[in-house]
């Protein structure tokens, strides 16, 4: 098993430009979560979907949207990126019925110019 | 939305040091679990605590559980430098199977073990 992956590792973007990170699981979780990441901040909640075809806004929402595109996929979009978007993105799941353990993929480190 | 404290914020010692992380909140949390995080990587679950006064031991890592349910610490004896990483506390919030259950992370403490 592969865990969480996520694709692309790195990308820098220029200010005003869009782009898809894209997340995927194989272990047949149900809840899906997409954090940010800066220097001093912890891991912040961005979107998260508790099951598929159910996604609700986290703690910094604005300026991202997601897709639950089937079970095993969630995408976190940039409409308009923005240099306060500098971080590192990192994907999460957990199987919803079971004891809280939350598996994080490797991470997305994404620099906006 | 839970505000966790972590301290210290970042913590060097050398291989063989005791230390103590601490994660508070004015909140109580119905369990806390703490990650640890190594450069590159996403954090990877440690433990879970559930019950206020509980004790969990893993290896040199002790977790407690404040009597409270405010507030849990975490004991390295004699560090070794594969100990280095970020130590990240998290709330959690809402039932296993709700739909409203996420974590909340407090900053984390940034820990170095020189040989």
């Amino acid at each position: 098993n592969a865990g969480v992956t996520q694709t692309p590792k790195f990308q820098v973007l220029k200010t005003g430009q869009s782009m898809t990170l894209q997340c995927a699981q194989d272990m047949n979780h149900n809840s899906m979560y997409w954090y940010r990441q800066d220097p001093g901040m912890g891991l912040r909640l961005i979107y998260y979907s508790a099951s598929e075809g159910t996604t609700d806004k986290g703690e910094v929402p604005n300026g991202y949207n997601v897709s639950r595109l089937n079970k095993r996929e969630f995408s976190l979009r940039l409409e308009s990126a923005a240099p306060s978007q500098t971080s590192v993105y990192f994907c999460a799941s957990r199987l919803q019925w079971a004891p809280s353990e939350q598996f994080f993929g490797p991470g997305t480190r994404l620099t906006v110019l | 939305t839970q505000l966790l404290e972590q301290s210290p914020q970042f913590l060097s010692i050398q291989e063989g040091e005791n230390l103590t992380v601490y994660c508070n909140s004015s909140s109580v949390f119905s369990s806390l679990q703490w990650y640890r995080q190594e450069p590159g990587e996403g954090p990877v679950l440690l433990v879970t605590v559930v019950t206020g006064g509980e004790v969990k031991k893993l290896k040199r890592l002790t977790f407690q559980f404040g009597d409270a349910r405010k507030d849990s610490s975490l004991h390295i004896t004699a560090a070794q430098p594969g100990d280095t990483g970020l130590y990240l506390c998290a709330a959690v919030q809402g039932n296993s199977g709700g739909s409203n259950y996420k974590l909340t992370f407090g900053k984390g403490t940034l820990l170095t073990v020189n040989p």
